[in-house]
């Protein structure tokens, strides 16, 4: 079992209201992901990180920003939220050096802006 | 990084072995075959991952041609808790360089009773 947590699981906000989706990780992971992904659409990579320090925009434009200032940690911000925010979040971690670089998900952020 | 193509869905019955096949017609020496499984409102979770030939775990096996520009994951007899979306993703392993993987939208499996 994987040992990548989210909270909220569910967020319902109102439009314009900063809100930070909370991403750790126990497993020691380097590298760490943020995806969007609607009820049954393609899941969208819009951040990640190699490790401290380091982040990198995804293949999706995004208006949220991340940080990452300890190995366990990834938040994902949205300064102001719209409804076009309304999705599914979800974030991964992934240890290159343990061979396969299998990415652990977490259970998701499903968020509603209202 | 090597473009996958995967057939949008597949219908199967419970007890069946199901075959789904991954198209990546460009793919370079030192990427891997690597698929993912997901179900409704979780994250995708990995199945497994080869290079060449075949290879087998407890839940499926992964047949790899020569060629390598495609791949089939099979999954022996299905039952109903397989009804998930398949990602194939192809890819080099411990990539640095700033391309990263991208899921795609995957294989839609049904199984039926």
């Amino acid at each position: 079992e994987a040992d990548i947590y989210q909270t909220p699981r569910y967020l319902v906000i109102g439009t314009g209201k900063k809100i930070t989706l909370e991403c750790s990780q126990t497993m020691g992971h380097d590298k760490m992901y943020w995806y969007q992904q609607d009820p049954g659409m393609e899941l969208h990579l819009i951040h990640y990180s190699y490790g401290v320090n380091s982040t990198e925009k995804g293949d999706l434009s995004s208006e949220s920003t991340v940080s990452r200032i300890r190995t366990e940690h990834f938040p994902l911000t949205l300064e102001s939220a719209r409804p076009s925010h309304t999705s599914q979040y979800l974030c991964a971690s992934s240890e290159p050096a343990a061979g396969s670089d299998e990415q652990y998900f977490g259970p998701g952020t499903r968020l509603t802006v209202t | 990084l090597a473009k996958t193509t995967q057939p949008i869905s597949m219908d199967s019955y419970e007890g069946q072995e199901v075959n789904i096949t991954c198209s990546h017609n460009n793919i370079a020496t030192n990427d891997y075959i690597t698929w993912y499984q997901q179900f409704p409102s979780q994250g995708p979770r990995f199945i497994i991952q080869g290079y060449k030939t075949k290879v087998t775990n407890e839940v499926a096996s992964l047949f790899i041609p020569a060629d390598r520009k495609s791949s089939t994951l099979s999954l022996p007899r299905v039952s109903l808790s397989d009804t998930a979306v398949y990602y194939c993703l192809v890819g080099p392993l411990n990539n640095n360089a700033g391309n990263m993987l991208t899921f795609g939208g995957g294989t839609r499996l049904m199984v039926k009773p």
